[in-house]
């Protein structure tokens, strides 16, 4: 069975700093895809990024970042130059790529709060 | 419109009542996804429809049930729930129901908030 652990119930940073928020996985499969979602207050599921268990290079979209560690099966989202608009509860989660359909696993979440 | 539609945003029912929910998704998605979002708890997977035809139900309870009638609408009727149905009910889409390669995005929608009495 596939599991997502965020430890970090709550973060805090300032405004203009980078953040990381951190996200373990455990699995046996050796394909599979790891996702980071934002969901604001509004409630919706915003995705954010994505790391193929293959891909070589991590993954990069604007400020969003995702440290890949393979090994250590760690797939930690790095927000650089935070913004007030970043406060949110942000989600990993990890999907099978063979046999297991496009059905997502996800963790329990850490709600970062970016303050001036 | 675009992206993922949930309506209504925030439903009250008593538990006798019968209620449902509805997804419109304008992405040309092949598949749709209902996820239940509790307090405190991981979003669970509740059904997935693949070309309008249910390929997945994750052990839900009778008292939900999917309908598909077309690859762009996705509705939950809700009849005699309990207060612990009490949730956050967000339907999703994606390009392809089943490969598991790529991205394959699921798009979320904002959620129907439910709360039972």
């Amino acid at each position: 069975a596939q599991k997502i652990t965020q430890t970090q119930p709550g973060m805090f940073v300032q405004e203009k700093e980078a953040v990381t928020l951190d996200c373990t996985y455990d699995t046996s499969d050796q394909s599979y895809g790891l996702f980071w979602y934002k969901q604001p207050s509004s409630g919706e599921m915003i995705f954010l990024i994505y790391q193929g268990s293959y891909d070589e290079q991590n993954a990069t979209e604007g400020r969003y970042s995702l440290n890949f560690q393979k090994a250590r099966k760690s797939a930690n989202l790095v927000i650089s130059a935070s913004q007030l608009g970043d406060s949110a509860m942000y989600f990993c989660a990890m999907r099978r790529s063979a046999g297991g359909g496009n059905k997502l696993t996800f963790g329990t979440g850490t709600q970062l709060k970016v303050e001036l | 419109e675009t992206g993922v539609t949930q309506t209504p945003r925030h439903l009250v029912m008593g538990m006798t009542n019968k209620k449902s929910l509805k997804c419109e998704q304008h992405l040309g998605h092949n598949a749709m996804y209902w996820y239940k979002q509790s307090a405190k708890k991981p979003l669970e997977l509740m059904f997935v429809y693949s070309l309008e035809e249910r390929v997945e139900n994750n052990s839900v309870p009778s008292r939900f049930s999917p309908e598909c009638p077309n690859s762009s609408h996705l509705f939950l009727h809700l009849h005699t729930l309990q207060p612990e149905d009490s949730a956050l009910y967000l339907c999703a889409s994606s390009q392809d129901p089943l490969a598991g390669a790529g991205a394959n995005v699921l798009t979320f929608g904002a959620g129907s908030r439910l709360t039972v009495l």
